[in-house]
C-alpha cells in the first residue's frame, strides 16, 4: 500500500514558468509534510515543510499548499530556473519520538532555458 | 552543519559476498535510517534505529540487517549479496527524542553494484 503518492512522474517547464508537483497521502495521523530536493550525485535535502495547522507556507520562490480535507499537498515553484532541475520527493510522517518519513516515488523536474 | 558520512561512494561486490555499508553522523542525533533508492520506486526504508542497540524493520528489510553499537554509527549489512540488491543506498539521521524533530539529513549515498 503506497501511503504517499506523487504526480506527475516527470515535469518539463520553461524558464520563468510555474512548476507544480502534487502529493496525496492516506494516513490521517500524518502531521508533518516535507518536500526534499535531490541533485544528481547528492543525497536529498529538506527544501520546505508544512504542518496541518496552516494551509500555505512560502519560502522564497517555493510554496507548499495544504488541503487537509482532501489529504493533499502540493509544491509550487515560481519563476522556475534551470538550477531548480532536480528530483523532488514529498514525504509525510506522524511526529513523535520514533517518527520516520514515508516518501513518495519522486518526480524529475527539468527546467528548460 | 549536520554531516552524515557514508564510507563509500561506489562499491562493486560479488554475488554471495557479505557487504557492510557504514554511516556516521556528527550531530548527536537519536534516529538513523537506511533507505534504498531505485528509479521509479523512490526512497524505501530498509531499517531504522532510534537508540543505540535498538532497531526496527522498515518496509523492505528482507536480505538486510543492521548494527548500531555507538550512537553516531549505523551499519547496513547485506548477509549474502544478490544482484537484486544493486541500488543506491542512502543513510539519514534526525534529531528524534521526545521533541520528535523530524528533519532528516542524508548522506551522499553509496552506489552498490552486485555482479
Amino acid at each position: 500500500q503506497q501511503q504517499v503518492k506523487q504526480s506527475p512522474q516527470s515535469l518539463i517547464v520553461q524558464k520563468g514558468g510555474i512548476s507544480i508537483i502534487n502529493c496525496a497521502y492516506e494516513n490521517t495521523a500524518f502531521d508533518y509534510f516535507p518536500w526534499y530536493q535531490q541533485f544528481p550525485g547528492k543525497g536529498p535535502a529538506l527544501l520546505i515543510a508544512i504542518r496541518p495547522d496552516v494551509s500555505e507556507k512560502k519560502e522564497g520562490r517555493f510554496t507548499i499548499s495544504f488541503n487537509k480535507s482532501a489529504k493533499q499537498f502540493s509544491l509550487h515553484i515560481m519563476d522556475s530556473q534551470p538550477g531548480d532541475s532536480a528530483t523532488y520527493f514529498c514525504a509525510a510522517t506522524e511526529t513523535g519520538a520514533n517518527s520516520k518519513l514515508t516518501f513518495g516515488k519522486g518526480i524529475t523536474l527539468s527546467v528548460r532555458p | 552543519d549536520v554531516k552524515v558520512t557514508q564510507s563509500s561512494r561506489y562499491l562493486v561486490k560479488r554475488t554471495g559476498e557479505k557487504v557492510f555499508l557504514e554511516c556516521v553522523q556528527d550531530m548527536d542525533h537519536e534516529n538513523m535510517f537506511w533507505y534504498r533508492q531505485d528509479p521509479g520506486l523512490g526512497l524505501r526504508l530498509i531499517y531504522f534505529s532510534y537508540d543505540v542497540k535498538m532497531k526496527e524493520k522498515g518496509d523492505i528489510p528482507e536480505g538486510y540487517s543492521v548494527s548500531r553499537e555507538k550512537k553516531e554509527r549505523f551499519s547496513l549489512i547485506l548477509e549474502s549479496a544478490s544482484t537484486n540488491q544493486t541500488s543506491m543506498y542512502l543513510c539519514a539521521s534526525s534529531l528524534g527524542g521526545a521533541v520528535g524533530d523530524t528533519e532528516a539529513f542524508f548522506g551522499q549515498g553509496t552506489r552498490l553494484t552486485v555482479v
